[in-house]
């Protein structure tokens, strides 16, 4: 059984300290997503990768954070400093892009609290 | 301006009560329009896609359905573990290999 896989499922952290968030997409996808799940915003796109390049990265805050694929098995998403702000379900989702198809499957999520 | 809006916000139905929830959407060029369910505390899981205007697909008590302007997610006779928020996304040129998501309809099915 396939899935997207995230680690750590809850991170907890005070103002200021580093957060990396990580993701295991399904085997053989090529395209990765990481989102933003909030009550007031919904899921927002921050960045995503295709072939482990990054092709779009205009939904997160630059100066904080950064997302990198250091190989087909492995994305990372890193917050540093992290701010109360941040606080959110972090999703990664993983797909295959051949022409057409534009699925994407979800992992459980990163539930991030900074205090 | 809103590309994909979801409606209602929230659904309450008796078990058994048949309803349908509406997505519409204002991108230009569809390439495809995608439905999921979220259970809380879980990641969307993804239920339909559809391609083109007139395109239907079922799932068990749920049919998809699409026209130009909108898709609606018909739940047929819903029972208590259909209770879930359901989200549909658009995918369009303009957004690449993008998807734009709409907030969503919060459902509670009562026994």
């Amino acid at each position: 059984d396939a899935r997207v896989t995230q680690t750590p499922r809850h991170k907890v952290t005070e103002m200021g300290q580093e957060v990396t968030m990580r993701c295991q997409p399904i085997l053989g996808h090529n395209t990765v997503f990481w989102y933003r799940q909030t009550m007031m915003q919904g899921l927002e796109l921050l960045a995503y990768f295709r072939n482990r390049a990054p092709l779009d990265d205009s939904g997160m805050p630059k100066d904080r954070f950064s997302a990198e694929m250091p190989d087909a098995t492995l994305a990372t998403l890193k917050i540093q400093p992290s701010e109360p702000r941040d606080s959110a379900v972090y999703f990664c989702a993983s797909g295959f892009t051949p022409a057409g198809n534009y699925e994407q499957y979800f992992g459980p999520g990163t539930r991030l609290t900074v205090t | 301006e809103d590309q994909v809006t979801q409606s209602p916000e929230a659904l309450r139905l008796q078990e058994g009560e048949s309803s349908s929830l509406n997505c519409s959407y204002t991108v230009s060029g569809l390439r495809g329009l995608f439905w999921y369910r979220q259970d809380p505390g879980k990641g969307p899981e993804f239920l339909f896609t559809l391609y083109s205007a007139g395109e239907e697909k079922e799932k068990e008590r749920l049919k998809a359905t699409l026209t130009k302007k909108e898709s609606f997610l018909h739940i047929t006779a819903p029972k208590p573990e259909d209770s879930a928020t359901y989200l549909c996304a658009v995918q369009a040129p303009e957004y690449g290999n993008k998807l734009v998501f709409g907030a969503g309809t919060i459902l509670r099915v009562k026994s």
